[in-house]
């Protein structure tokens, strides 16, 4: 089975800190993805990467870089933490040519 | 560009019951089309997809047909049970490039007993 780890389920962090989330899946996977979902909003893309160093900005990401410098490993970094940056954060991976994308638990982010 | 549209949530219904989440879509050529479902705690899963028209999903005892003329994609089961209940996405893959995904807001199902 195919597994999507993410580093923390809940964070608590302070607005202007500089936060980074983790993800990790084991099934070499080409493509990875960052979303965050809230309420009413459904999911929404931030950053995807299609190979090691190679990244696309999706439909908001603004306030957001990310890095890939291992193919299982994908980091979604919050340069200096807003308020409206709290929200669920998924990651998500395919392979090439696939169409499905497995996602992992997801972290809760709230900024105060 | 691509969107896709899902019924207002949330959606409460007893057990057994019929249920339906309505989901429409726009695109451009021919998208495949996805219902992932999002159980209380977890990520999303895929449940169903169907990738060209009149095609129909089916899992779980869920099922969506892909309606090209409608540009739509129905979600469905005939007797929905309490562990059904989570939140439930619509998707589309536009053909664009590393199979991005287009979701809809989320439709919230909760069953009772």
């Amino acid at each position: 089975d195919v597994k999507v780890t993410q580093s923390s389920r809940y964070l608590v962090k302070r607005t202007g800190e500089k936060v980074f989330l983790e993800c990790v899946q084991d099934m070499d996977h080409e493509n990875m993805f960052w979303y965050r979902q809230d309420p009413g909003l459904g999911l929404r893309l931030i950053y995807f990467s299609y190979d090691v160093k190679m990244k696309e900005k999706g439909d908001i990401p603004e306030g957001y870089s990310v890095s890939r410098e291992k193919k299982e490993r994908f980091s979604l970094i919050l340069e200096s933490a807003s308020t409206n940056q709290t929200s669920m954060y998924l990651c998500a991976s395919s392979t090439s040519g696939q169409e499905t994308q497995y996602f992992g638990p997801g972290t809760r982010l709230l900024v105060l | 560009g691509n969107s896709v549209t899902q019924m207002e949530g949330p959606v409460t219904l007893s057990e057994e019951a019929f249920l339906t989440i309505n989901c429409t879509y726009t695109a451009t050529g021919y998208p495949s089309l996805f219902w992932y479902v999002q159980y209380p705690g977890e990520g999303l899963q895929l449940l169903l997809k169907a990738t060209k028209a009149d095609d129909k999903g089916s899992n779980k005892g869920f099922e969506a047909t892909y309606r090209k003329e409608t540009t739509s994609f129905h979600l469905e089961k005939g007797s929905v049970q309490v562990s059904d209940s989570a939140v439930y996405f619509c998707a589309l893959d536009g053909g664009t490039s590393y199979g991005k995904l287009t979701f809809g807001q989320g439709t919230i199902l909760t069953v009772h007993p």
